[in-house]
């Protein structure tokens, strides 16, 4: 039982390099999120999409773009990556709306370092 | 931003004690979740509480939701080595327009356990 898979799971990058971290989900959930997690931060929410074609900001969207051209696929894309977006991403899945208390199916994130 | 406060932020037991964690807000919620996460990997949904004065049990974890929905209390009783993690609260608002911008979480509390 694959869930949700996210690559890659490491990453260093400079200062102004693009990346793309990739999420994917077989539990055939419409809701997909991105967040990130820093120490002392908490769980804040990047962006996220109810359903295949569609996606919106969420708490801390500046820097990052996403895209969801298939229902299964949620990708986060950094188009030049400064210091600041060091962090853990988790992507996570849900088959109700997580602002009713649907329940959130998380990836085992993706460690991501800029230099 | 809705803030939920979770306390302690670090913990740090003897096998076989007893704790108590707590999340609370000054917002109502319409349910609460708890979420476990181990290092390296993603948050695992623990319980969902949506009833004010609810309590739920999970084998040695007793949650509650206070009356007013402000507030939720994990207790562990005869803590385990296996319960080490990082647990985190999420309060859902009950917005039925967007994903998950009607969820919100804790920063957190660290619990380890000792043999």
């Amino acid at each position: 039982n694959a869930g949700v898979t996210q690559t890659p799971k490491f990453r260093v990058l400079k200062t102004g390099q693009s990346m793309t971290l990739l999420c994917a989900q077989d539990m055939n959930h419409e809701y997909m999120y991105w967040y990130r997690q820093d120490p002392g931060m908490g769980l804040r929410l990047i962006h996220y999409s109810v359903g295949e074609g569609t996606t919106a900001k969420g708490e801390v969207p500046d820097g990052y773009n996403v895209s969801r051209l298939k229902k299964q696929n949620f990708l986060l894309g950094l188009e030049s990556a400064a210091p600041s977006q060091t962090s853990v991403y988790f992507c996570a899945s849900s088959p109700g709306l997580a602002g009713a208390g649907g329940e959130l199916f998380f990836g085992e994130g993706s460690r991501l370092t800029v230099l | 931003t809705q803030l939920l406060e979770q306390s302690p932020q670090f913990l740090s037991i003897q096998e076989g004690e007893n704790l108590t964690v707590y999340c609370n807000s000054s917002s109502v919620f319409s349910s609460l979740q708890w979420y476990r996460q181990e290092p390296g990997e993603g948050p695992v949904l623990l319980v969902t509480v949506v009833t004010g004065g609810e309590v739920k049990k999970l084998k040695r974890l007793t949650f509650q939701f206070g009356d007013a929905r402000k507030d939720s209390s994990l207790h562990i009783t005869a803590a385990q080595p296996g319960d080490t993690g990082l647990y985190l609260c999420a309060g859902a608002y009950g917005y039925s327009g967007g994903g998950a911008d009607g969820l919100t979480f804790g920063k957190g509390t660290h619990l380890i356990i000792q043999p």
